[in-house]
């Protein structure tokens, strides 16, 4: 079952806001994932994140794997209308072969 | 370079009619997976096959079945669709050593 407890669900924030997203879990992860869903597309990989405490930046997006490995953070900064979509946090376990499990999205909405 | 490629992008199916749903890559990844989305609930693992001629039940296998035709290929067949497995279904692929998985536009299944 669901194993990663993404929050918030939805947010509706201004432009030029920044927003922070998470994703917590009981369990320990090796991997943590950030994706981007758009409407009527399939997931698209914003950041990697590999070892513990790791703190990745990619543009206006930066990302941080918890230092307990049983949490994550997406935070993106100044946004702009195109950073509407549905966001997903995604955590490899241990021993999963590879296998992803994926929180239940955060919706952003941006209003200009 | 097309990356995942998934037909059809959208099928309507009566209850209990079958059919496959195709995936190919051409990044010469060795692991591919069938994923299903459905509101609210992020993505969840239906198949997995970590290597051509190997495959291996995710978390909500019943109901469907994969072949792995080729390092290529890799297809989800529905033998009798139920209206349960109504979801949005995509595939995704990952190289060898890598947790990164890249993704399908998706295909938008309805069983009435």
């Amino acid at each position: 079952g669901q194993q990663l407890n993404q929050s918030p669900q939805s947010m509706f924030i201004q432009e030029g806001e920044d927003v922070s997203m998470n994703c917590t879990s009981s369990s320990i992860f090796n991997t943590w994932l950030w994706y981007k869903q758009d409407p009527g597309e399939g997931p698209v990989l914003l950041i990697a994140l590999y070892k513990a405490g790791e703190l990745t930046s990619n543009g206006r997006l930066t990302a941080q794997f918890g230092i307990t490995r049983k949490d994550s953070f997406l935070n993106i900064s100044a946004s702009i209308p195109s950073d509407v979509g549905i966001y997903f946090c995604a955590g490899q376990l241990p021993g999963s072969a590879r296998q992803l499990t994926f929180g239940s999205g955060t919706q952003l909405t941006v209003l200009p | 370079n097309a990356g995942v490629t998934q037909t059809p992008k959208f099928q309507v199916l009566k209850t209990g009619q079958s059919m496959t749903l195709q995936c190919a890559q051409d990044m010469n990844h060795n692991s591919m997976y069938w994923y299903r989305q459905d509101p609210g609930m992020g993505l969840r693992l239906i198949y997995y096959s970590a290597s051509e001629g190997t495959t291996d039940k995710g978390e909500v296998p019943n109901g469907y079945n994969v072949s792995r035709l080729n390092k290529r290929e890799f297809s989800l067949r529905l033998e009798s669709a139920a209206p349960s497995q109504t979801s949005v279904y995509f595939c995704a692929s990952t190289d060898r050593g890598n947790t990164e998985a890249f993704f399908g536009q998706g295909t938008r299944l309805t069983v009435v």
